[in-house]
Order: C-alpha cells, then structure tokens, then sequence
C-alpha cells in the first residue's frame, strides 16, 4: 500500500480565497483524522472519521472550516474563506480498529498570504 | 481528558550517546501511549507504543521507553545516537478512543 496519500504537498493563495485539502487513506482503515500543526499550537486533532461518518469535529476551529468523507477512500477538508492564521500543515491520518496505530500522510503545507 | 507534557523542547547529544526524551501524561482512564517521529518535511511515524502488558516496550531504530504508572511517565530512550535521530520527537495519549493528544514535541541534534 501507498500509505495515506494527501494532495496538494504545498498551497499558496489569498486571503479570502476557497482552499480545499484531499486525503486518501489506507485501504481497509475505518478511522481517518484531519490535525494541524502550527508553531504556536503544536498538533491539533481537527475532526476524525469512522466509516466515512463525522464522530468528533470539536477541534474545528470555526465554521470556514468544513470536512467531508463522501466514500471510504477519499476525505477533503475545506477552509472558507481563508485567512493568513488558516496558514499550517494539515495531516491526515487513518487507522483501522483492529489496531491503536494511526499512519499519517506527508501533509499539506498552507500558506496563506 | 488527556495529556501530555514532554519536558524540553531541544535536546542535544554527541553521536553514541544516550538520548532520553522525557514525557509525562495525565489520563482520566488507562492510557495508551505512543511515540512518533518527525523528519523535516515528513509526516508522523511510530516508533513505538504502549497499550497492555509488558511495561518496556522496544520500537524501531533501537528506541525503547517504559512506562511507569506510578510516575505518569513514558520516557524514550536510545543507548546510542546516531546522525540519522535528528528528528523531532512526539510523545501522544489516547483513551483508546482513537484520539491521539500530542505533546509539543523536541527536536534532537545529534552532534559529531
């Protein structure tokens, strides 16, 4: 298996812009998890999944942000409008039930200008 | 709820000696503990994990930590550093609900 594939690596845009994150998790996993990591806050559990359902979307931070997992191989999560503080790296993670161990994506790197 | 407390954000070791990065949670029910690894530009990878059982638990690339409940510690530690540990180091908690908390992290430098 590839692991948990994100797209894009790297965004650029503008404030006020649409930014949407895509995830592919691991074939088989019923868990995926979306979390942010910033200098100034360290690792954020944003929103997880389990068979394809929102459980905990308690870490969004406001209603620009939304997330969705329309089917059991692809999640997005969207951010509207953008704001320069929206800038981070997005994981995505997925795991499967059987097992504690989350396998992270390379990430999204967001900036926001 | 849970937490995590990692106990210096750098660390820096001479190649072959000990590192030992420290880590204290708070769990309001048995935990289960892990470790991940950070290199520039990389997602997260385990390097080890605690759910039930055996205390010591050994991970890849000659990590190991053990977990004391008396202490809420679950330190990492290696008996010899090499160049290729220079990495960022996350201590997590979950209540096995799949929630990972995460410590803020430290970041190693191994010295030649």
């Amino acid at each position: 298996d590839a692991g948990v594939i994100q797209s894009p690596r790297h965004e650029v845009t503008e404030m006020g812009q649409e930014v949407t994150l895509r995830c592919k998790p691991i074939s088989g996993h019923d868990y995926l998890f979306w979390y942010r990591q910033t200098m100034m806050r360290g690792l954020e559990l944003l929103i997880y999944f389990n068979n394809n359902v929102p459980i905990d979307d308690s870490g969004m931070p406001e209603d620009r942000f939304s997330a969705k997992m329309p089917n059991a191989s692809f999640s997005t999560l969207k951010i509207q409008p953008s704001e320069p503080r929206d800038s981070a790296v997005y994981f995505c993670a997925s795991s499967d039930s059987r097992s504690t161990e989350a396998f992270f994506g390379q990430g999204t790197r967001l900036t926001v200008v | 709820a849970q937490s995590v407390t990692q106990l210096g954000s750098h660390v820096s070791v001479s190649e072959g000696a000990l590192v030992l990065l420290r880590c204290n949670y708070s769990s309001s029910v048995p935990p289960y503990l892990f470790w991940y690894v950070q290199y520039p530009n990389q997602g997260l990878q385990l390097l080890l994990k605690y759910t039930t059982g055996a205390t010591l638990v050994k991970g890849i690339n000659g990590f190991e930590a053990e977990f004391k409940k008396s202490e809420t510690s679950f330190h990492l530690t290696k008996p010899s550093a090499h160049m290729s540990d220079a990495a960022e180091y996350f201590c997590a908690v979950s209540a096995n609900d799949y929630k990972l908390s995460f410590g803020a992290g430290t970041t190693v430098t191994v010295r030649a």
